[in-house]
């Protein structure tokens, strides 16, 4: 099964930073690979869906890249509501598998 | 618009059964793929069973093979997951996630907290 590693586990950010969460797969996934918020208590929330494609009504502020291996979600300018754990997620290969997730609190 | 609202969890003894529901709405249920999603307390995700549209197709983590059961019914517009011989590791919030396409998760439940617990 392929592994994802995220990192870092979790960081510490103002209101204004670009914010930058990598995902590396243990083997190639093409560009097959979501990236979702998760806030305390409720359900994760689909952002960012084949690497870079944003999904509908996700403000522009997320975006997405990289492809095999190495992929990335950058926030460029984080705001108060962005405080969040994200998890990435391949579904090139079966089963499906997420990162450990990031969480992103407030400096 | 889109609604996934999971029901039938709770407190459960080691070895019990339990059969969580997930009623569909804002959506042509009989279209879509659809999967069970979990999340041990403080824990990440892990994904759990997967059923095709017309629940000919259905795969399950190695995790719970076996003692799990995805079903679908169309015409209630509801998705089921039976669950039986239940360890304390299943311990978890159950989601209900609507299949973008390819395992991929557009739309979640809110979830239900199943506690496996003596």
């Amino acid at each position: 099964a392929i592994q994802l590693t995220q990192s870092p586990s979790s960081l510490s950010a103002s209101v204004g930073d670009r914010v930058t969460i990598t995902c590396r797969a243990s083997q190639g996934i093409s560009s097959a690979l979501a990236w979702y918020q998760q806030k305390p208590g409720k359900a994760p929330k689909l952002l960012i869906y084949d690497a870079s494609s944003l999904e509908s009504g996700v403000p522009s502020r997320f975006s997405g890249s990289g492809s095999g291996t190495d992929f990335t979600l950058t926030i460029s300018s984080l705001q108060p509501e962005d405080f969040a754990t994200y998890y990435c997620q391949q579904f090139n290969n079966y089963p499906p598998a997420f990162g450990g997730g990031t969480k992103v609190e407030i400096k | 618009e889109v609604q996934l609202v999971e029901s039938g969890g709770g407190l459960v003894q080691p070895g019990g059964s339990l059969r969580l529901s997930c009623a569909a709405s804002g959506f042509t249920f009989s279209s879509y793929e659809m999967n069970w999603v979990r999340q041990a307390p403080g824990k990440g995700l892990e994904w759990v069973s997967y059923i095709s549209s017309s629940g000919s197709t259905i795969y399950y983590a190695d995790s719970v093979k076996g003692r799990f059961t995805i079903s679908r019914d169309n015409a209630k517009n509801s998705l089921y997951l039976q669950m039986n011989s239940l360890r304390a590791e299943d311990t978890a919030v159950y989601y209900c996630a609507r299949d973008k396409y390819q395992l991929l998760f557009d739309y979640w439940g809110q979830g239900t907290l199943v506690t496996v617990s003596s």
